[in-house]
């Protein structure tokens, strides 16, 4: 099984709709965070957490907002999703210490 | 706030041709990950470099972290089709292990067999 899973993989949503992404791991990393991928723009940080009462906000925070439910889990939601938030959503986590980062496969949002 | 600019940001080779990927910050960082994606994949790990100067190898690939840590490179030498993807570098700033990673925009590289 995976260590970091997100879903969905895949989601088609339109204009104003609340979305949900949800990340769980389990390799019970303290660190968590959600980055948002477009061509050419390479991975931009929209939020992260240290544990599960430390929520910061990133590079890309506006639009988006975030629930560290559990040290498992982390969640991105788009309050109203809008047409400019359709890229490929990527959930991270790490042990902390300046350790690597575990990247979750990915969920491909698209606004309609 | 913290920069990290990577070029090129696409390079097509032959096959057997060599590469590079260059990343600069406009901090000091403490230290620097490289990380690499296959088409259609997520981001992976390949190596951390944290000393001033520092160079690591892993069977063709060279990670070079510059003398005043604020650039690196990764250099692929004879590359093959089983090394394309986008390598991306990620610097982490300096005063402690809290700072977040800054994520270069990636260099796409694409082998021609």
């Amino acid at each position: 099984d995976a260590d970091v899973t997100q879903t969905p993989r895949n989601r088609i949503t339109k204009t104003g709709k609340r979305i949900m992404l949800e990340c769980s791991q389990t390799k019970g990393h303290d660190r968590m965070y959600w980055y948002r991928q477009d061509p050419g723009l390479g991975l931009r940080l929209i939020y992260y957490s240290f544990d599960v009462k430390d929520i910061n906000k990133g590079e890309i925070s506006d639009g988006y907002s975030v629930s560290r439910q559990a040290q498992a889990k982390f969640s991105l939601s788009l309050e109203s999703a809008i047409p400019n938030q359709t890229a490929l959503y990527f959930c991270a986590t790490c042990m902390g210490g300046g350790s690597e980062q575990f990247f979750g496969p990915g969920t491909r949002l698209t606004v309609l | 706030g913290q920069q990290v600019m990577q070029i090129p940001q696409y390079q097509h080779v032959q096959e057997g041709e060599d590469f590079t990927t260059y990343c600069n910050s406009s901090t000091t960082l403490s230290n620097i990950q490289w990380y690499k994606q296959r088409p259609g994949g997520h981001p992976v790990f390949l190596i951390q470099l944290v000393k001033s100067g520092e160079v690591k190898k892993q069977k063709r690939l060279t990670f070079q972290f510059g003398e005043a840590k604020k650039n690196s490179s990764l250099h692929i030498t004879a590359t093959q089709t089983t090394v394309v993807g986008t390598y991306f570098c990620a610097g982490r700033g300096g005063g402690g292990s809290n700072y977040k990673l800054t994520f270069g925009k990636g260099t796409l590289l694409t082998v021609n067999p």
